[in-house]
C-alpha cells in the first residue's frame, strides 16, 4: 500500500520562497497527488492536483504563487513571495484501490 | 458558490450513535463521489469513508468498518454518515469532501468546514 511522507515542519521568511516535499513510497512513482492547505482553526482547502510528469491543475482562486513539480517519487509544492496567511499546515493526499491516503502534514511557519 | 455544510456533531457517550449530514450546493451533487475525513485534535487528516456518485458502492477505513455507514440522498444533495458503537478514539472534527470526479479514486477538491464529534462519558 502506498505511503506518503512529509517533514513535520518547515520555515521561511516573509517574501521568500519555500519548497515542501511529499514523498511517495517506493514503487509508486507514477501516482498523482493533491496538495491541501489548512490554516489555523479552518477546514482544509484544495490547492492543486499534481501528476507524476509535474503537470498540475490548481483549484479555483489559488494564487499563481503556488506551484507544483515532481521528480521520481517526490512531489513538491513551491510557495513564492510568502505571505503571513501562508502560515498553515500543508497535507498531501493520494488514492489507491478503494482507499484514500494522507501524508502526516507539514507545518509551515512564516518568519 | 460551491459549498459543503456539515451538521449533526455533538457530545455522545461511548457506545452511542450519531448521524452526521453534509449538504451540498453550487454543483451537481449526483455526479461526484463523496467522502468523510476526520481530524483529531492537533493531529493530521484521516480518511473515513467514500461513496460512489450513485451510492452503489461504499468504502471504509479499517478503523470504522462495521460501525459507520455512509449514504447519500441525491434528491436532497445530502451526504450522511451513521456512526454507531462510538468510541473515545472517534472524537474528532469530521469533514465531508467532494471528489474531483465521479471516481472514488481521485483528489478531494472541495471541503466542508467540519463538525465536531466528542465521545465521552
Amino acid at each position: 500500500q502506498v505511503v506518503l511522507t512529509q517533514s513535520p515542519s518547515a520555515s521561511a521568511s516573509l517574501g521568500a520562497s519555500v519548497k515542501l516535499t511529499c514523498t511517495l513510497s517506493s514503487g509508486h512513482s507514477d501516482y498523482a497527488i493533491a496538495w491541501h492547505q489548512q490554516q489555523p482553526e479552518k477546514g482544509p482547502r484544495y490547492l492543486m492536483k499534481l501528476y507524476s510528469d509535474g503537470s498540475h491543475r490548481k483549484g479555483d482562486g489559488i494564487p499563481d504563487r503556488f506551484s507544483g513539480s515532481s521528480s521520481g517519487t517526490e512531489r513538491y509544492l513551491t510557495i513564492s513571495s510568502l505571505q503571513s496567511e501562508d502560515e498553515a499546515h500543508y497535507y498531501c493526499q493520494t488514492w489507491d484501490t478503494d482507499i484514500q491516503i494522507f501524508g502526516g502534514g507539514t507545518k509551515l511557519t512564516v518568519l | 458558490e460551491v459549498q459543503l455544510l456539515e451538521s449533526g456533531g455533538g457530545l455522545v457517550q461511548p457506545g452511542g450513535s450519531l448521524r452526521l449530514s453534509c449538504t451540498a450546493s453550487g454543483f451537481i451533487f449526483s455526479k461526484y463521489a463523496m467522502s468523510w475525513v476526520r481530524q483529531t485534535s492537533g493531529k493530521g487528516l484521516e480518511w473515513v469513508s467514500t461513496l460512489t456518485y450513485g451510492g452503489e458502492s461504499t468504502y471504509y477505513a479499517d478503523s470504522v468498518r462495521g460501525r459507520f455507514t455512509i449514504s447519500r440522498d441525491n434528491s436532497k444533495n445530502t451526504l450522511y454518515v451513521q456512526m454507531n458503537s462510538l468510541r473515545a478514539e472517534d472524537t474528532a472534527v469530521y469533514y465531508c469532501a467532494k471528489s474531483d470526479s465521479g471516481d472514488v479514486e481521485d483528489a478531494f477538491d472541495i471541503w466542508g468546514q467540519g463538525t465536531m464529534v466528542s465521545v465521552s462519558s
